[in-house]
């Protein structure tokens, strides 16, 4: 059980494209989930966190306007990065916590999404 | 504020050896620990959590934890090391009932055969 999935796996596009990733909690719901950006050889650093039917909050340095975040159902929220740049180009990973009676559930990733910018 | 610090970047054991893996914590909060594990180019699987329950915490393949609060320690442990154990290993905190992980810089386990 907790399955995340992340699409796509892999990117390349051109600089000044806008990239599009989902990230969908399979077999359950998650009124939280989170997007973090991985750097090489480094560890992970959190982007925003995104609650079900109400505006994402970002952590500070992250531009919302360059990284948007939709989190519709209980089930799917998306990243665009908007007009792409080399810089942008990263390892990102979503996260999807669990419904909760009370207590810390944890947080459940999906395999990431290696996005290159040319 | 919450942090995290693995001790060992690198870690190399052979086969079937014990593994360990260190990491202390800082929390002003009774804090919720995990470990998960990242293989090259893959997200991070869950191995272990501790939320204030049994302080020796089992994860899957094998792995467990103990929580010590006297020494502020969640140190990772496997009894015998199998090639497929090779990734980088982090520790995770977590304050009480909210969502912000907080995550140590990782260390990359190395198993020869």
């Amino acid at each position: 059980g907790a399955v995340v999935s992340q699409h796509p796996s892999r990117v390349i596009c051109k600089s000044g494209t806008s990239v599009k990733i989902e990230c969908r909690s399979l077999d359950f719901q998650a009124t939280t989930m989170f997007w973090y950006r991985q750097f090489p050889k480094q560890s992970l650093m959190l982007m925003a966190t995104s609650n079900e039917g109400s505006k994402a909050t970002y952590e500070q340095g992250v531009e919302k306007d360059k990284f948007l975040i939709n989190h519709a159902s209980l089930t799917l929220s998306t990243l665009t990065v908007t007009s792409a740049h080399p810089e942008d180009s990263s390892f990102y990973i979503c996260s999807a916590r669990a419904q909760g009676v009370r207590g810390n559930q944890p947080q459940h990733f999906g395999d990431g999404t290696r996005l290159s910018i040319l | 504020a919450q942090s995290v610090t693995q001790l060992d970047s690198h870690v190399s054991v052979s086969e079937g050896t014990p593994v360990l893996l260190r990491c202390n914590y800082s929390s002003s909060y009774s804090p919720s620990l995990f470990w998960y594990v990242q293989h090259p180019n893959k997200g991070l699987q869950l191995l272990l959590k501790y939320t204030s329950a049994a302080t020796l915490v089992k994860g899957i393949n094998g792995f467990e934890a103990e929580f010590k609060k006297s020494e502020t320690s969640f140190h990772l442990t496997k009894p015998s090391a199998h090639m497929s154990d090779a990734a980088e290993y982090f520790c995770v905190v977590s304050e009480e009932y909210g969502n912000k992980l907080v995550f140590g810089a990782g260390t990359i386990l190395r198993v020869k055969s």
